[in-house]
């Protein structure tokens, strides 16, 4: 079975700094896709960044980016010029190529100070 | 992306009563799946609708607690049955498209706690 682990509970940054968030996980698949969502207070999960385990490209979304170590199944989130609207509980997530379920880690709270 | 709506938004039921939890997309999905967050914790995969069959389980979950439905590509209800204080939880409904499976979007969740 897969895990995901997130070792931070919470995090917090300054406005415009840049803050990186840590995601570990298990498995014995080659292939697979890992994510970072984001859950604001209003509750919804919006998906933030997307990885495919066979691109060793990391992927970018505008200020999102993400450090993908597949040898130490590590997929860290890079938010650079943090803005206060990304205040949000940060989960990272794991799915099997074959399959469709989602694994999720156990979050990370970040808050954007002024 | 997906518009989906989820109703109610939020409920404060009693203790072995059942609530349906509705979730509409505005286009047709190949997949619809149903989560349960549980306060503080993460989410984790109840089961997944399939449209004009039983849905699939995760272990754990079990039919007679969680019924499901899904009687077309757009709209999928979750219940939960026979509710006691332990079902408190926010209760999420996530999407997939035929060229996209790999993605899915969510929606806001509903709220759910049981006195």
């Amino acid at each position: 079975a897969q895990t995901v682990t997130q070792s931070q509970p919470e995090m917090s940054v300054q406005e415009a700094e840049t803050v990186t968030l840590s995601c570990t996980y298990d498995t014995s698949e080659n292939n697979y896709y890992l994510f970072w969502y984001k859950q604001p207070p209003s509750r919804q999960m919006i998906l933030v960044i997307r990885q495919e385990a066979y691109k060793q490209q990391n992927a970018t979304e505008n200020r999102f980016s993400v450090n993908f170590q597949k040898a130490a199944k590590s997929f860290s989130l890079k938010i650079s010029d943090s803005q206060l609207g990304d205040t949000a509980m940060y989960f990272c997530a794991f799915m099997q190529t074959s399959g469709s379920r989602l694994t999720f880690g156990e979050g990370t709270q970040l808050t954007v100070n002024p | 992306s997906a518009v989906i709506s989820q109703k109610p938004s939020r409920d404060i039921c009693q203790r072995g009563t059942s609530l349906t939890i509705q979730c509409q997309v505005d286009s047709q999905v190949t997949m619809m799946f149903w989560y349960r967050q549980q306060p503080g914790q993460s989410l984790t995969l109840i089961a997944t609708a399939n449209q004009g069959s039983e849905a699939t389980y995760e272990s754990g979950f079990v039919i007679d607690k969680f019924p499901i439905s899904r009687p077309n590509l757009t709209f999928s209800t979750l219940t939960v049955s026979n509710m006691s204080p332990e079902d408190s939880s926010i209760y999420l409904c996530s999407v997939a498209y035929q060229g996209a499976k790999n993605i899915q979007y969510f929606g806001a969740g509903t709220r759910l706690s049981v006195l």
